[in-house]
C-alpha cells in the first residue's frame, strides 16, 4: 500500500541557507501536517493543511512557510537556517470524516544544518 | 490546558517478560487516542486507535485500554522481543480539531 512519502531522506545545509522538503500524502488523503522532532525530543506539531487551505500552526518559526498544492503534496520552506533547525521533518497525512482517523506519518527528512 | 503525560519515561525489561505503559490525558473533549511505536531516527508507527466508546484492542502483542472516565490509557506488551526496543508515544487528539497532542513518551529497552 501506498506510504507518505517525503523527501529528501537526508539533507545538508549552513546556517543562513535555506531548505525545502516535500511530503507527497497517501492518496486521496485531503490533510498534511508536519512535525519537527529535535534530539532526543518528541515531535512538535509545526503546521497542518486541510483542502490545501491551513488549518493550524502550531510552533513553526516565522522563518519557515509551508504550502499545500493542488496535487495534495505539500512542501516546507525553511529560511535563514540555525544549529537549531537541525531535526527531524515529519509529514503525516489523513483523510478527514473517516471513522478510522487514517493518520499515517512519513519516514521523515533528517535535516542538519552546520 | 490539552496535556497527555506517559509515564514511566524509561523502562528496562528482560526478554519474554509483558510490561505495561501509562497514558493520562486531559484532553477536552476527547476524539481518539493513539498509540505509536518509534524506532530511534524513525516515523512513529501506529499500533492501536482508539474512540470514546472502546475499551480494549489489540495488535499482535500490543493490546491497549481506554478509560474515558479516568482518562487514562495503558499500553500491554505481552512477551516482549528484543525488536520491541523503541519509543512508544500517546497520541490524542481533541474533537473538532486537526491538532494532535503528544505524550512525552516511553523509551523501552528489552534485554536479551
Amino acid at each position: 500500500a501506498a506510504g507518505v512519502i517525503q523527501s529528501p531522506r537526508h539533507l545538508i545545509k549552513e546556517k543562513r541557507e535555506t531548505a525545502t522538503l516535500k511530503c507527497y500524502p497517501i492518496p486521496r488523503h485531503d490533510t498534511v501536517y508536519w512535525y519537527q522532532q529535535g534530539p532526543g525530543q518528541d515531535p512538535q506539531f509545526l503546521i497542518s493543511f486541510y483542502e490545501k487551505m491551513q488549518s493550524d500552526k502550531g510552533s513553526i518559526p516565522d522563518r519557515f512557510s509551508a504550502q499545500q498544492f493542488s496535487d495534495y503534496h505539500s512542501e516546507l520552506n525553511m529560511s535563514s537556517l540555525e544549529l537549531g533547525d537541525s531535526a527531524l521533518y515529519f509529514c503525516a497525512s489523513s483523510l478527514q470524516g473517516t471513522k478510522n482517523y487514517g493518520y499515517t506519518f512519513g519516514s521523515g527528512t533528517r535535516l542538519t544544518v552546520v | 490546558k490539552n496535556q497527555v503525560e506517559q509515564s514511566p519515561q524509561s523502562l528496562i525489561i528482560l526478554e519474554g517478560k509483558n510490561c505495561t505503559l501509562q497514558c493520562n490525558y486531559t484532553v477536552s473533549p476527547f476524539s481518539n487516542l493513539r498509540w505509536y511505536k518509534q524506532d530511534t531516527g524513525r516515523g512513529p508507527v501506529s499500533l492501536t486507535i482508539m474512540t470514546f466508546s472502546e475499551n480494549t484492542k489489540s495488535n499482535g502483542r500490543y493490546t491497549a485500554t481506554l478509560d474515558a472516565d479516568t482518562k487514562q490509557s495503558s499500553l500491554h506488551i505481552t512477551a516482549s522481543q528484543l525488536s520491541d526496543s523503541a519509543s512508544y508515544i500517546c497520541v490524542v487528539s481533541a474533537h473538532g480539531t486537526y491538532k494532535y497532542i503528544f505524550g512525552t513518551g516511553t523509551r523501552l529497552k528489552v534485554l536479551a
